[in-house]
């Protein structure tokens, strides 16, 4: 498998454009994960899905934020409309989840996408 | 939310072992204790996980107490390679036996030649 596939790699925007991310996850894995990174705050959860459907939605910033699962094999973040302080490096990760949850399996992360609002 | 507790930075040399700890006081009892490694301009990747005593795998080793309060990650002989920020994580102990993965701060290492 060729791991988790983020695109695009770099994108960069004007404030108040509509931003679309894209995540292929590792086929069979049931969990997907959204992130963000910044340097001021690290690592967040922003949503996760379990089998397609979103599971916790609670990390998402704003209503400016959405995400979408449509099936297995692909999810979208949607920023609409971008602002400069999205910008970011945001990692799609997907696990498989064992019997006992998903706090004892291993997550895979994609490259990331770089994204610049000017 | 179980939270964890690590250093912010440690330095090392090549060749040396270098031990990373982490707290976690209210770890629940399902919780796994898992660490990442992250590399610049990468996404985190798993290194090693574990619930209790020792664990170990080809490139590090994870001691956990028997109270499970705290883990210690162990990298012998560093490489200036190693160069990263490693991830101590903890499920959160929801009850469903449905967890999230969270990150802290991390603890970035830099290893001198």
């Amino acid at each position: 498998d060729a791991g988790v596939i983020q695109s695009p790699r770099h994108e960069v925007t004007e404030m108040g454009q509509e931003v679309t991310l894209r995540c292929k996850p590792i086929s069979g894995h049931d969990y997907l994960f959204w992130y963000r990174q910044t340097m001021m705050r690290g690592l967040e959860l922003l949503i996760y899905f379990n089998n397609n459907v979103p599971i916790d939605d609670s990390g998402m910033p704003e209503d400016r934020f959405s995400a979408k699962m449509p099936n297995a094999s692909f999810s979208t973040l949607k920023i609409q409309p971008s602002e400069p302080r999205d910008s970011a490096v945001y990692f799609c990760a997907s696990s498989l989840a064992s019997g006992q949850g998903i706090s004892n399996t291993e997550a895979f992360f994609g490259q990331g996408t770089r994204l610049t609002v000017v | 939310l179980a939270k964890t507790t690590q250093p912010i930075s440690m330095d090392s040399y090549e060749g040396q072992e270098v031990n990373i700890t982490c707290s976690h006081n209210n770890i629940a009892t399902n919780d796994y204790i898992t660490w990442y490694q992250q590399f610049p301009s990468q996404g985190p990747r798993f290194i090693i996980q574990g619930y209790k005593t020792k664990v170990t795998n080809e490139v590090a080793s994870l001691f956990i107490p028997a109270d499970r309060k705290s883990s210690t990650l162990s990298l012998p002989r560093v490489s200036l390679s190693d160069t990263a920020v490693y991830y101590c994580l903890v499920g959160d102990g929801a009850n469903s036996g449905y967890s999230t993965l969270t990150f802290g701060k991390g603890t970035m290492l830099l290893v001198s030649p």
